[in-house]
């Protein structure tokens, strides 16, 4: 299986605490993504981050990579309620657009 | 837009009958996918098409069947279904060339228990 996994595998944390959580993987890749699933709901794309890239920043998500590890970790800040979810990194080859998808890790967040 | 469009959202099914899951997506997307979601292993990849015409198996393609008539269309079929199928779907699409990347947009599942 090329499944990557998450790390930890639940996470519960107070309002306003910062969450992170890593992901590693098996193979080669050419970039990195994470999505979000809320209970009951699809995955929603949160942000890429590319081979050559070592880290990414979109509002209070912080993404960082590490191919000679082969791992990432994703860090929300200032982490809200509405945080609540399921995270799942997903891994793409190069020329390929299929992903694979890490066994997740569920926040949860404490008001 | 709507994007991705799954139906049904749930369907019980005795082992050993059949039936379509379908999928839309009206963002004339080339990729499409179909994955299913079972508690503790994450999305595993079923089949995937990377335009009309063209279909290929993931990693757990037994027991399913896909075509891919259409750029819009890429329903799922379980030919006969068993227990060990019961599971959440999940179709995606997504471009295949740019700068968006490989960004899959969901579908809202569909809930399927095989009885």
């Amino acid at each position: 299986s090329q499944q990557g996994e998450e790390d930890p595998q639940a996470l519960s944390i107070q309002e306003g605490e910062n969450a992170t959580m890593n992901c590693s993987y098996k193979t080669s890749i050419n970039n990195l993504q994470w999505y979000r699933q809320n209970s009951g709901r699809g995955l929603v794309h949160l942000i890429l981050i590319r081979s050559n890239e070592r880290e990414k920043h979109s509002g209070r998500l912080r993404v960082t990579l590490d191919t000679s590890k082969k791992s990432s970790s994703l860090l929300i800040t200032a982490s809200r309620a509405a945080d609540t979810a399921s995270y799942f990194c997903a891994t793409a080859q190069t020329g390929a657009n299929n992903l694979f998808f890490g066994t997740g890790t569920r926040l949860t967040v404490i008001p | 837009n709507a994007g991705v469009t799954q139906t049904p959202k749930f369907q019980v099914l005795k082992t050993g009958q059949s039936m379509t899951l379908q999928c839309a997506q009206d963002m004339n997307h080339e990729y499409m996918s179909w994955y299913r979601q079972d508690p503790g292993m994450g999305l595993r990849l079923i089949h995937y098409s990377v335009g009309a015409g063209i279909t290929d198996q993931g990693e757990v393609p037994n027991g399913y069947n896909v075509s891919r008539s259409t750029t819009e269309d890429f329903p799922l079929r379980l030919l006969s279904a068993a227990p060990s199928q019961t599971s959440v779907y999940f179709c995606a699409s997504s471009y295949s060339k740019g700068t968006a990347g490989n960004i899959q947009y969901f579908g809202a599942g569909t809930r399927l228990s095989v009885l």
